[in-house]
């Protein structure tokens, strides 16, 4: 079946430590994004790339790196110089409209 | 100003009530309009899409009010699991298709 996998399911990061969060995807999509949600907000975009080898920064980018070597793949980088990184992270897929999303992966900074 | 703007409740319903709740967006242009559904700690999943002349799925219907702006989710009949939050979500292609998501509204339907 087509979908879209993140890993890990939960992720524990310390102080001042890069940690990546993985996305792949098998259903041909172009466009894959990365979103952060906070306890009782909603989505908010850090990056999307709507091609191999480009990416934009959304609306919370700082801290954060993306790649987009391959369509499948659209890991995300949460690096030190993000300060509140603890947060729901969702990775997506789209055509056009069309969205599917990841189960999510839970970073904790510990 | 929010792209887009939800009442975040609680609704606290019982069942078989009816709740209804609706989404304001700031930007004229979007074309697009959804209501996902998010159950704690989990992925938002698309419930239904909006169309111009309003849409309704079993017991849910939607509704776009282009003049004001903004979108409505009613639900009908509320069984215990429609208890979850209810985020609304706008798109157009003048913004590459990306969606801006409100903050979500959280219905509970108690027995």
């Amino acid at each position: 079946d087509g979908g879209i996998t993140q890993s890990p399911k939960y992720l524990f990061r310390k102080e001042g430590q890069n940690v990546t969060l993985s996305c792949e995807q098998n259903l041909n999509h172009d466009a894959m994004y990365w979103y952060r949600q906070d306890p009782g907000q909603g989505l908010r975009l850090i990056y999307y790339s709507q091609i191999v080898n480009d990416f934009q920064k959304g609306d919370i980018a700082e801290g954060y790196s993306v790649s987009r070597e391959k369509k499948e793949s659209f890991p995300l980088t949460v690096t030190s110089a993000q300060k509140n990184p603890t947060a729901f992270y969702l990775c997506a897929s789209s055509i056009r409209d069309g969205y599917t999303f990841g189960s999510g992966t839970r970073l904790t900074v510990v | 100003r929010k792209e887009v703007e939800q009442d975040p409740g609680p609704f606290n319903v019982p069942e078989g009530a009816t709740v209804a709740f609706n989404c304001t967006y700031s930007n004229s242009a979007s074309q697009s309009f959804f209501w996902y559904r998010q159950d704690c700690r989990k992925e938002p999943k698309l419930l239904m899409s909006v169309y111009s002349s309003g849409n309704e799925d079993g017991r849910f219907t939607a509704q776009l009010n282009r003049a004001s702006q903004y979108i409505s989710l009613l639900i009908r009949d509320s069984k215990l699991s429609d208890s979850a939050t209810y985020l609304c979500a706008v798109t157009s292609v003048e913004y590459d298709y990306k969606l801006s998501f409100g903050a979500g509204t959280t219905v509970t339907v108690r027995a």
